[in-house]
């Protein structure tokens, strides 16, 4: 049974910069996982964010990036904004079925 | 504007069954793989399902595998979930999400609830 590990949560000042990183109990992570990154707010049906590992969609804000760090995926903002406050979850390949992390719910505070 | 659309969701007992559909449109379905994906309440995302864009192969997750089949009719740009043996912790909120390495586009989701 594959699991994939995120911080249950983690709290930033506006302004801020914070990273959320997804571990995978099969070793380090890498591209060959395809980390994807969504955003979901209370009441709302997630919101892709990142995929293969850095790359933004049009809509995604100049402040989210994606990348590899020590083993992990990660997903870094950069000037926090009151309105990032939410559930974030990666979800990585393994050459077939996929798996979500966990999820960190983020607190801008 | 791409959209995916659930539907069929409702209340069944234990050891019943359902099917739900998902209406894609705003792009060429048969290009793109599909997934579904639920989140049971209060809980995290858990994927459930991909098939391929053809249709031609198909993953599950170990907690559905044997009991729920994915499948798609690119003639009607329509996904299907069929679920049988339901268990409570089957219940959930199922979305519809498009893509295979970018999943990008998600419905808004049909509710399954499993209960006698």
């Amino acid at each position: 049974q594959t699991v994939v590990t995120q911080e249950p949560s983690l709290t930033v000042s506006p302004g801020g910069t914070v990273t959320l990183t997804c571990a995978s109990s099969t070793g380090a992570v890498s591209s060959a996982y395809y980390p994807n990154w969504f955003q979901q707010r209370p009441g709302q049906a997630p919101r892709a964010l990142i995929y293969s590992t850095n790359i933004k969609y049009s809509w995604t804000p100049a402040r989210f990036s994606g990348s590899l760090l020590g083993g992990k995926a990660a997903l870094t903002l950069s000037g926090v904004q009151p309105e990032d406050e939410a559930d974030y979850y990666c979800l990585l390949y393994f050459g077939g079925a996929r798996v979500f992390g966990g999820g960190t719910k983020l607190t801008v505070l | 504007e791409v959209q995916v659309l659930e539907s069929g969701g409702g209340l069944v007992e234990p050891g019943g069954s359902l099917r739900l559909s998902c209406a894609a449109s705003g792009f060429t379905f048969s290009n793109y793989g599909m997934n579904w994906v639920r989140q049971a309440p209060g809980k995290g995302l858990e994927w459930v399902s991909i098939v391929s864009n053809n249709g031609g192969s198909a993953y599950y997750a170990d907690s559905v595998k044997g009991r729920f089949t994915t499948s798609r009719d690119n003639s009607k740009n329509t996904l299907y979930l069929q679920m049988s043996s339901l268990i409570a912790e089957d219940t959930a909120v199922y979305y519809c999400v498009k893509g295979d390495h970018a999943v990008d586009s998600w419905g808004q989701g049909t509710l399954v609830t499993v209960s006698s």
